[in-house]
């Protein structure tokens, strides 16, 4: 079954902690991206991974990190989070197909 | 850049009736990017509705339809009766290099379905 599975889904967090959002896939898909959604604002591009340690920066990559150590998995990570990075952040998954996205991580920083 | 303008925020709409959700494109890179619709429904993750690759071809799923119209570059969701379990947030969105970068999406449209 072709899947993308976000881990958590849900989180919250203070002002200042590092926060580490997971996603994988089970269909060997070579590029992988994040992005963030944010009301008024769609769905915003934060980094892009074309397989495992090749990574790019995509339009909003501020403030983010990304890690790919396995094709399967591919990790957001927030460095000393900050309250304007309360959104909910989505992972997506393509094998030069229409890309599969994940369920979604709602995260709030206080 | 390549940009997608949805101009309606959110619709509400009357069960049985029928919709139209607005989307043009602007891509900058080739002329016919590949267009999509993708759709959230309340507590799910973005799942694709239907796709188009090809200019003046039509998509459909699921009861909507969506034609390519290279000359007014619109791709506009229609559906002839919804239901209220179409009550989702709609995305269009477009890929003109590949999947290489990514999509660029609309700001969506919020559909409400009232009986």
């Amino acid at each position: 079954d072709m899947k993308v599975t976000q881990m958590p889904r849900y989180l919250i967090k203070r002002m200042g902690e590092n926060v580490l959002l997971e996603c994988g896939q089970d269909m060997s898909h070579e590029t992988m991206y994040w992005y963030r959604q944010d009301p008024g604002l769609g769905l915003q591009l934060i980094y892009i991974s074309y397989d495992v340690d090749s990574n790019s920066e995509g339009d909003i990559p501020k403030g983010y990190r990304v890690s790919r150590k396995k094709r399967e998995h591919f990790s957001l990570i927030l460095d000393s989070a900050k309250t304007n990075q309360t959104s909910v952040y989505f992972c997506a998954s393509t094998n030069n197909q229409a890309p599969l996205f994940g369920e979604g991580t709602r995260l709030s920083v206080l | 850049g390549d940009s997608v303008t949805q101009t309606e925020g959110q619709v509400t709409v009357s069960e049985s009736k029928s919709l139209i959700i607005n989307c043009t494109y602007s891509a900058t890179s080739i002329a016919y990017p590949n267009l999509f619709w993708y759709v959230r429904y309340p507590g799910e993750g973005l799942q694709l509705l239907l796709k188009v690759i090809t200019a003046g071809q039509k998509g459909s799923s699921r009861g909507f339809e969506a034609t390519y119209n290279k000359e007014t570059t619109s791709f506009h969701l229609q559906k002839a009766s919804v239901q209220e379990s179409d009550s989702a947030v709609y995305y269009c969105a477009l890929s003109d290099r590949g999947y290489a970068q990514g999509l660029t999406f609309g700001l969506g449209t919020r559909v409400s379905v009232f009986p």
